[in-house]
């Protein structure tokens, strides 16, 4: 699986978009990427995934270069409950094995 | 009510103790998987099971054991419990679709785990 680069922690004002970033400069051409969040000590939970589109859904959009080596989760309208860490994890779709976690993005969402 | 349940989810227990975490779910998937995360770490994957028949091992299996009762049912095992086990435990479904799995992966609550 292509390695992933994240900022350690960031923070964004409620009801701002939250713009985390994500780096996989050796993503190979059939690797999607994922981002997941784990909110305090909970089960990580799925948000979105794309392979070279953007995507949206009623979380998050996803927006992935062109050249596919970053993309950007975006949250629209953050609340106090999107403080949470964040993973972006690529791999490819049929992946047998479980997901492989870095440390991801500390997204802290002020009042 | 939850589609994935993990029990106990908090237990303490001494060093040499065998101890058994339980995972059930509701949501029909085939596959299933414990991970272990430590503090300020990323989740590590322990075991996965493609079906009742299929298990495999992970990145960081030694230690531990598992067991597919049923395909709504995976128990994680240590046989002999020491205290760098020490840990929050994460069971995880996803499902397939003909050949193909999905990396969407729905999680449980969780099993905080305190070895003496």
């Amino acid at each position: 699986d292509a390695k992933t680069t994240q900022p350690t922690s960031m923070d964004c004002a409620e009801g701002r978009a939250a713009n985390l970033p994500c780096n996989h400069s050796t993503i190979s051409g059939n690797e999607y990427v994922y981002w997941y969040r784990q909110i305090h000590s909970q089960g990580p939970q799925y948000i979105i995934h794309g392979l070279k589109n953007n995507e949206t859904n009623e979380m998050a959009s996803l927006i992935i270069t062109e050249d596919r080596k970053s993309s950007t989760l975006i949250l629209p309208h953050a609340t106090l409950r999107d403080t949470a860490v964040y993973y972006c994890i690529v791999r490819v779709r049929g992946g047998a094995d479980g997901l492989t976690f870095g440390k991801g993005t500390h997204l802290i969402i002020q009042p | 009510d939850a589609d994935v349940t993990q029990t106990p989810r908090n237990r303490i227990t001494k060093t040499g103790k065998r101890i058994m975490l339980e995972c059930s779910q509701t949501k029909g998937h085939d596959r299933m998987y414990w991970y272990r995360q430590d503090p300020g770490l990323g989740l590590r994957l322990i075991y996965y099971s493609f079906d009742v028949k299929d298990i495999n091992k992970g990145e960081i299996s030694d230690g531990y054991s598992v067991s597919r009762q049923a395909q709504a049912k995976f128990s994680l095992s240590l046989e002999s419990a020491i205290p760098n086990q020490t840990a929050l435990y994460f069971c995880a479904t996803s499902v397939t679709s003909g050949r193909t799995a999905y990396n969407e992966q729905f999680f449980g609550p969780g099993t905080r785990l305190t070895v003496l």
